[in-house]
C-alpha cells in the first residue's frame, strides 16, 4: 500500500502564482523527496530533505518537513507554464532504501 | 554519462503470455528499483536490489512477478501469465551507494499493454 498521500490531487493556477502541494505519510522516515513527472513517463528528482531538517530551498522550490505531523509541503513560487506536470513525494524508510511514493498532485499552470 | 535505460519502450502482449522487461542502470549505481504506475496513478513499489544484499521483494503483487539482477548491472522484471490488470508503465530507477541521502534516477519506463 502507498505510504504517502498528497493533496490536492489536482491544482490549476495562473502563471506567476505560487503553487503549494502537501504530502502526508504514516511511518518514520530517513528522508523525503519530491519528484516531477512529465507526460506519464520518467521522473526527475527535485529536492531531498532529511528527517532532521525542517526546511530546504532550491531555486523557486521550498520544501518543509514536519516529522511530528508526518507531513511535508512543496511550494513552487512564481510558477511558469513549464511547471505543468505531476509532482510526487517519496519517503525513504529508516533504512534509507525502500522508497514509497504518494499518488501525486497534478499541477496545471495557465499562461 | 548515460542515464537509466529500459527496454522495450512499449510492449503489447496477449493475456496469458509471459513478458520480460529490462533495465540498465547507471554504471556504478548499486541500488536498483522497480515500480509500477497505472494510468493516472502514483508509483507502486515492487522490488529493490542493493549490492549483494537480498532484494526487498515486499512490493511484488503476486508470485507471477519476479525480478533478477546480475551483479550491479542489468535487471530483468518478469511477469508470467500476464493479466489485463498488469497493464501499466513499469519504471526502473537506480541510485548511488555510500549514503542514503541521494536521489533515484529514473528510466523512461516500459509501457505494457495486455490485451
Amino acid at each position: 500500500s502507498q505510504q504517502g498521500e498528497e493533496d490536492p490531487q489536482a491544482l490549476s493556477i495562473q502563471e506567476g502564482e505560487n503553487a503549494t502541494m502537501n504530502c502526508s505519510y504514516k511511518t518514520s522516515i530517513n528522508n523525503l523527496q519530491w519528484y516531477r513527472q512529465n507526460s506519464g513517463r520518467g521522473l526527475v528528482h527535485l529536492i531531498l530533505i532529511r528527517s532532521n531538517e525542517r526546511e530546504k530551498h532550491s531555486g523557486r522550490l521550498r520544501v518543509t518537513l514536519d516529522t511530528s505531523k508526518k507531513s511535508s509541503s512543496l511550494l513552487i513560487t512564481a510558477s511558469r507554464a513549464a511547471d505543468t506536470a505531476s509532482y510526487f513525494c517519496a519517503t525513504a524508510d529508516t533504512g534509507g532504501f525502500k522508497t514509497i511514493f504518494g499518488a501525486g498532485t497534478r499541477l496545471f499552470v495557465k499562461a | 554519462g548515460a542515464g537509466v535505460s529500459q527496454s522495450p519502450s512499449n510492449k503489447v502482449t496477449e493475456k496469458g503470455k509471459d513478458v520480460e522487461l529490462r533495465c540498465d542502470p547507471i554504471s556504478g549505481h548499486t541500488a536498483l528499483y522497480w515500480y509500477r504506475q497505472r494510468l493516472g496513478q502514483g508509483l507502486e513499489f515492487l522490488i529493490y536490489f542493493q549490492g549483494n544484499s537480498a532484494p526487498d521483494k515486499s512490493g511484488l503483487p503476486s508470485d507471477r512477478f519476479s525480478a533478477e539482477r546480475t551483479g550491479e548491472s542489468v535487471s530483468t522484471l518478469t511477469i508470467q501469465r500476464t493479466q489485463q490488470e498488469d497493464s501499466a508503465v513499469y519504471l526502473c530507477a537506480s541510485r548511488r551507494a555510500g549514503t542514503t541521502y541521494n536521489e533515484q534516477f529514473f528510466g523512461p519506463g516500459t509501457r505494457l499493454t495486455v490485451l
